[in-house]
């Protein structure tokens, strides 16, 4: 059983056009973080959400984190090539504990 | 160094061979974690280390994996007995404090392929 279930699992777009990943869960998490992984390498951190509700954007990606916070997405306007890559979120159930719980990840392909 | 270093980043090894991978994290990380991916795959825990607390092996899925942090910094992680079900890649990574403050910074892992 899969505690965070990522939607979709693979997505292949034109440069140019808007997207969105879900991140999905029957439970709460205290927060909940995105990470961008390219072939051969190891994840890296692009933003963590706190309180239910907020929004944080790091140039045209947009990261929201749901109000009962249960679940996330992940939106790109306007993609580019450069944004190729899998995007996995991962929660954290409590903060007494470092473990991270991640989803299956979202493959990106973004075609020029 | 900079980042977090595994080795090797590759190994091929027989069914039934043991095989040892060894993380060495950031200077000053005192949590240390190791996860292995799948193709395709999300990340599935393995164990972690805080500080000198017992380490949470509760992701081990089996006896025959094993891990050790030597002097609050190099890690290794032991398979005995390998089987082909034990392909993936192992990634380690550390954090300096809090995960919902710093997160982890990963290594680029070991693709271990049991032949």
């Amino acid at each position: 059983t899969q505690l965070l279930e990522q939607s979709p699992q693979f997505l292949s777009i034109q440069e140019g056009e808007n997207l969105t990943v879900y991140c999905n869960s029957s439970s709460v998490f205290s927060s909940l973080q995105w990470y961008r992984q390219e072939p051969g390498e190891g994840p890296v951190l692009l933003v963590t959400v706190v309180t239910g509700g907020e929004v944080k954007k790091l140039k045209r990606l947009t990261f929201q984190f749901g109000d009962a916070r249960k679940d996330s997405s992940l939106h790109i306007t306007a993609a580019q090539p450069g944004d190729t890559g899998l995007y996995l979120c991962a929660g954290i159930r409590s903060s007494n504990t470092g473990k991270l719980i991640f989803g299956q990840g979202t493959t990106l392909q973004v075609k020029p | 160094g900079a980042g977090v270093s595994q080795s090797p980043s590759n190994k091929v090894t027989e069914k039934g061979k043991d095989v040892e991978l060894r993380c060495d994290p950031i200077s000053g990380h005192t949590a240390l974690y190791w996860y292995r991916q799948s193709l395709g795959q999300g990340l599935e825990f393995l164990i972690y280390f805080q500080g000198n607390s017992a380490p949470d092996k509760s992701g081990l899925p089996s006896d025959r994996f094993s891990a050790e942090r030597t002097g609050g910094s190099v890690s290794t992680l032991t398979i005995q007995r390998t089987q082909q079900e034990d392909s993936a890649v192992y990634l380690c990574a550390s954090s300096l404090g809090p995960v919902q403050n710093y997160g982890y910074t990963f290594g680029s892992g070991t693709r271990l392929t049991v032949v």
